[in-house]
């Protein structure tokens, strides 16, 4: 499956601690961007990046961070999760940076106690 | 600010009747503007784009900038078009890139 793969499905932590998304963008595509989907939201943009490097940002926290690599796979690092930070996180990719359609993972789903 | 709206969370039809999915976005500069759909248990997908012009599954989109609208229609509604549907924009204003989203409008067609 040449798709955008998002692991891992499901993530359940305490408040405090730090876990790392992973997303590998569609082949062929440059741009990977990250959403956050909470309960009655939207997708919420917190970043993108294009061949490595970040592009554009959004709402993204301080205590979020992401980084694009080489080989174009990228990865979402949130720490001291709080119980707000519970939500969908979504990936998708594009062949551009900029207005392509997006091509979307099927998300990660972060569950904080 | 660059915003995405969209009014409705619900929209209920009977099939066979038309649709219509509001969608007002603000933006200074030229968006892109496009369509996005989830059907039950699939993930997020593409479903038009306004530079294309054309109709995906009987769903057309036009682009009005007076109204700074992209409502999404479609004259006769099926059981499959049940999903959610998601208006979306991209560009560049005032030097910042974003690629933002409504919140959704849940269609449900019923039979």
């Amino acid at each position: 499956d040449s798709g955008v793969t998002q692991t891992p499905k499901h993530l359940i932590t305490a408040t405090g601690q730090r876990v790392t998304l992973r997303c590998s963008p569609r082949s062929g595509d440059l741009s990977v961007y990250w959403y956050q989907q909470s309960l009655d939201q939207g997708l919420q943009f917190l970043i993108q990046y294009y061949n490595g490097e970040e592009r554009a940002k959004g709402n993204i926290l301080e205590r979020f961070s992401a980084q694009q690599f080489p080989d174009l796979h990228s990865e979402l690092n949130l720490s001291s999760l709080e119980l707000g930070d519970s939500a969908l996180y979504f990936c998708a990719s594009s062949w551009d940076s900029w207005g392509s359609p997006l091509h979307f993972g099927n998300g990660t789903r972060l569950t904080v106690t | 600010a660059q915003r995405v709206t969209q009014p409705e969370k619900l929209l209920s039809v009977f099939k066979g009747a038309p649709v219509e999915l509001k969608c007002n976005y603000s933006y200074s500069g030229s968006p892109e503007l496009f369509w996005y759909v989830q059907y039950s248990r699939q993930r997020l997908q593409l479903l038009l784009r306004h530079i294309s012009r054309e109709s995906i599954k009987g769903f057309t989109a036009d682009l009005n900038k007076g109204e700074t609208s992209f409502h999404l229609k479609k004259p006769f509604a099926q059981e499959e078009d049940s999903a959610m549907y998601y208006c979306a924009l991209s560009g560049t204003a005032s030097g910042t890139y974003k690629y933002i989203f409504g919140t959704g409008t849940r269609l449900k067609v019923l039979a």
